[in-house]
């Protein structure tokens, strides 16, 4: 059981190229969730998605995209990446069953992007 | 809308010292509360939680309770050690049960 596994750990990006952060859960969890952490910011929730082919935003969307085609993988696209999107990003996942009043999140390890 | 405000660091301290690290929030309704913690090079890890008011939550030596009447959820430890050194984040998970709002974090350095 591996958990949630992020690929790459670490990533230079020129400014306008773009590339896919790959997560990965094998926890059968049906939420997961995309975030970025800046120094000294905490976590923002970037996107998020409730089920395969069910998606939304977080709150700092803007220049990504995702997709859910399945239940193990949440893919992240940075299509022009720009100097801003410089962060850590990480995966998570959870089992957000009804009824229950919280659901523990699990994390990845964290994909270290630079974009210059 | 629902927001954590917890201490600033960084917090140096002495191995076996007594540790808090305040935390704060705003919320509407009743949320649930979470210390996560980030070791070097890693990944959040859920350290504790509570889910009600009066809730104690612990864990590793690591103790919080969820005081609705101060809407604060304080971190401590009696005696820390070189192995507690990390980044502690507070969360609260308000009315939706998948939506973590994030503290800033604080980072922990224990010397030996």
């Amino acid at each position: 059981n591996a958990g949630v596994t992020q690929t790459p750990k670490f990533r230079i990006l020129k400014i306008g190229q773009s590339m896919t952060l790959q997560c990965t859960q094998d926890m059968n969890h049906n939420y997961m969730y995309w975030y970025r952490q800046d120094p000294g910011m905490g976590l923002k929730l970037i996107y998020y998605s409730v089920g395969a082919g069910i998606t939304d935003k977080g709150e700092v969307p803007n220049g990504y995209n995702v997709s859910r085609s399945t239940t193990e993988d949440f893919p992240l696209r940075l299509e022009l990446a720009a100097p801003s999107q410089t962060s850590v990003y990480f995966c998570a996942s959870s089992d957000a069953t009804s009824g229950i009043t919280y659901n523990e999140q699990f994390f990845g390890p964290g994909t270290r992007l630079t974009v210059l | 809308g629902d927001s954590v405000t917890q201490m600033e660091g960084p917090v140096t301290l002495s191995e076996e010292a007594f540790l808090t690290i305040n935390c704060t929030y705003t919320a509407t309704g009743y949320p649930s509360l979470f210390w996560y913690v980030q070791y070097p090079g890693e990944g959040l890890q859920l350290l504790l939680k509570a889910t009600k008011a009066d809730d104690k939550g612990s864990n590793k030596g690591f103790e919080a309770t969820y005081r609705k009447e101060t809407t604060s959820f304080h971190l401590e430890k009696g005696s820390v050690q070189v192995s507690d050194s990390a980044v502690y984040f507070c969360a609260l998970m308000g009315g939706s049960n998948y939506k973590l709002t994030f503290g800033k974090g604080t980072l922990l350095t224990v010397n030996p």
